[in-house]
């Protein structure tokens, strides 16, 4: 079964600092990997995606993500944290059995960036 | 362009009622899924719909049920409510579905539904 696994529930990081936020995945056949970010009483708003090709994947407001097959990751990163990067961040993987909107999301990691 | 809009954006149920909550896509979209965001979790997936037809389906109970219209809007509905139904509910649309399923979902702020 396809899972996403968001080892982290908080990450704490000063303003300035880099950030990473951590997901591994486990899914069969190529997986599609997304971030996603929610704001308090917002939906979610997509960061980025992986699909094929590179394995560093640019997104939104700065941030990327790097893909590493062998360690069936997809840790999202950006060089400088930012208060207003203050937010939820859910990790997804596509289910391929679905041919559409079906995405398998992880329980979220709450990213806290202090001045 | 409006984004995805979402209606109501609280309700409060009592236990046994039933409730629809209501979803209109980004212009243009014709592809339309609910999901289920219990507090302190990732959203679940409810049901996806493409086109009017139901292109798929999460581990919801019967009670869970859903259509979508001509002009591509939703409706969720939840019968027998219960108190674990207590959620986030969440309405996504994307502009199609393609074999493989790349595309990015666009979210809307969501429906807080309380079960009492």
């Amino acid at each position: 079964a396809q899972s996403v696994a968001q080892p982290e529930d908080q990450v704490n990081v000063a303003e300035g600092n880099p950030l990473t936020v951590k997901c591994t995945y486990s899914v069969s056949g190529n997986p599609y990997l997304f971030w996603y970010v929610q704001y308090p009483n917002r939906g979610l708003q997509f960061l980025l995606k992986y699909i094929t090709g590179d394995n560093l994947v640019k997104g939104s407001y700065g941030f990327e993500a790097e893909f590493n097959k062998s360690q069936t990751s997809f840790h999202l990163k950006k060089p400088s944290a930012l208060v207003s990067d203050s937010a939820l961040y859910f990790c997804a993987v596509r289910d391929p059995s679905n041919q559409g909107g079906k995405l398998i999301f992880g329980q979220g990691t709450e990213l806290s960036v202090k001045p | 362009d409006a984004g995805v809009t979402q209606s109501p954006t609280h309700l409060i149920k009592t236990r046994g009622q039933h409730v629809t909550l209501r979803c209109s896509p980004i212009s243009g979209h014709k592809s339309v899924s609910w999901y289920q965001q219990v507090l302190g979790q990732g959203p679940q997936f409810i049901f996806q719909y493409y086109e009017k037809e139901e292109r798929g389906r999460g581990n919801f109970p019967d009670r869970f049920s859903a259509r979508q219209f001509p002009n591509y809007s939703s409706e969720l509905n939840v019968n027998a409510l219960l108190l674990g139904d207590s959620a986030l509910y969440l309405c996504a649309s994307s502009l199609m579905i393609r074999q493989g399923g790349f595309e990015k979902l666009f979210f809307g702020s969501g429906t807080q539904l309380s079960v009492l």
